[in-house]
C-alpha cells in the first residue's frame, strides 16, 4: 500500500483564491511528521511546512496551512490567496518514527496552475 | 549562495561512461540524502548517510556507488548506466538529533539523461 496519496495530479485556481491540495497517508508508527514541499519548473525542491503527529493545533507559515485530520490520516494543504508564482508541483511527504536521521516517503505529487 | 548546491546540473552520458554527481551543504547538518525523482513517480530515497556513515541503501544497484568524505560533501559515482536511469537526482541535507519538524533541504537537483 501507498505510504503517501495525492489524488489530485493536476489543480487549476484562479489568481487571489485559495486551493487545497489533498494527502492522506498511511502509517502504524505513532511517531511521524508530515511534510509539504513546492517544486517549481527550475527544479529545486522548497520546503513549506510540517505538521508533526502530536501537535494539536494546525501548522500555519504565512499564506500556507496544513489542514491535520489525525483520525481520517489527512493532511491537506491550504494555500490561501493565491498567486501567479504558486504555479509549480506540490509534494506532500511523511517521515516516520524517531531516527537519527529521516526516512522521507513522498507522493506523486499535485501540478498546481493558476489563473489569472 | 544556496544551502545545498549541486554539480551539474545537466549531464549527459553513455551507458559506458563513468561519471560523478557532487553535491555540498552549508547548513552545518549531520544528514545527506540522494533522490532518484522519475516522470510520474514519486520521488525514490536511495541513500542516506548520517554523521559520514551510511546508515541506508534503499536497494539501489550497484552502478550507482554513493560516497560522503564528510558531513559537507556527498558524491553519487555512475557507472554503466542504464536508460532507465534517466532522471533527476535530488541531494538534500537535514539536522537530525531524533526530533520531530527537521525538514530536508533540497539542491537544485541534476538532470542526468543516459544515452
Amino acid at each position: 500500500a501507498q505510504k503517501i496519496t495525492q489524488t489530485q495530479p493536476g489543480m487549476f485556481v484562479q489568481e487571489k483564491e485559495a486551493v487545497t491540495l489533498d494527502c492522506t497517508y498511511d502509517t502504524s508508527d505513532p511517531s511521524y511528521g508530515l511534510f509539504w514541499y513546492k517544486q517549481p519548473s527550475s527544479g529545486e525542491m522548497i520546503f513549506l511546512i510540517y505538521q508533526g503527529s502530536y501537535d494539536q493545533q494546525n501548522a500555519t507559515e504565512g499564506r500556507y496551512s496544513l489542514n491535520f485530520q489525525k483520525a481520517r490520516k489527512s493532511a491537506n494543504l491550504v494555500i490561501s490567496a493565491s498567486q501567479l508564482g504558486d504555479s509549480a508541483m506540490y509534494f506532500c511527504a511523511m517521515r516516520e518514527g524517531r531516527r537519527g536521521y529521516q526516512k522521507v516517503t513522498f507522493g506523486t505529487g499535485t501540478k498546481l496552475q493558476v489563473i489569472p | 549562495e544556496t544551502g545545498v548546491t549541486q554539480t551539474p546540473r545537466h549531464l549527459v552520458m553513455g551507458m559506458t561512461n563513468k561519471k560523478s554527481l557532487k553535491c555540498e551543504q552549508h547548513l552545518g547538518h549531520n544528514a545527506m540524502y540522494w533522490y532518484k525523482q522519475s516522470a510520474k513517480k514519486p520521488l525514490e530515497l536511495m541513500f542516506v548517510y548520517n554523521f559520514k556513515e551510511q546508515t541506508e541503501n534503499n536497494s539501489v544497484p550497484s552502478r550507482f556507488s554513493p560516497e560522503c568524505p564528510n558531513s559537507s560533501h556527498l558524491f553519487l559515482h555512475l557507472h554503466t548506466l542504464q536508460p532507465e536511469d534517466s532522471a533527476l537526482y535530488l541531494c538534500a541535507s537535514s539536522q537530525d538529533s531524533g526530533t520531530d519538524g527537521s525538514p530536508l533541504h533540497f539542491g537544485n537537483g541534476t538532470r542526468l539523461t543516459v544515452t
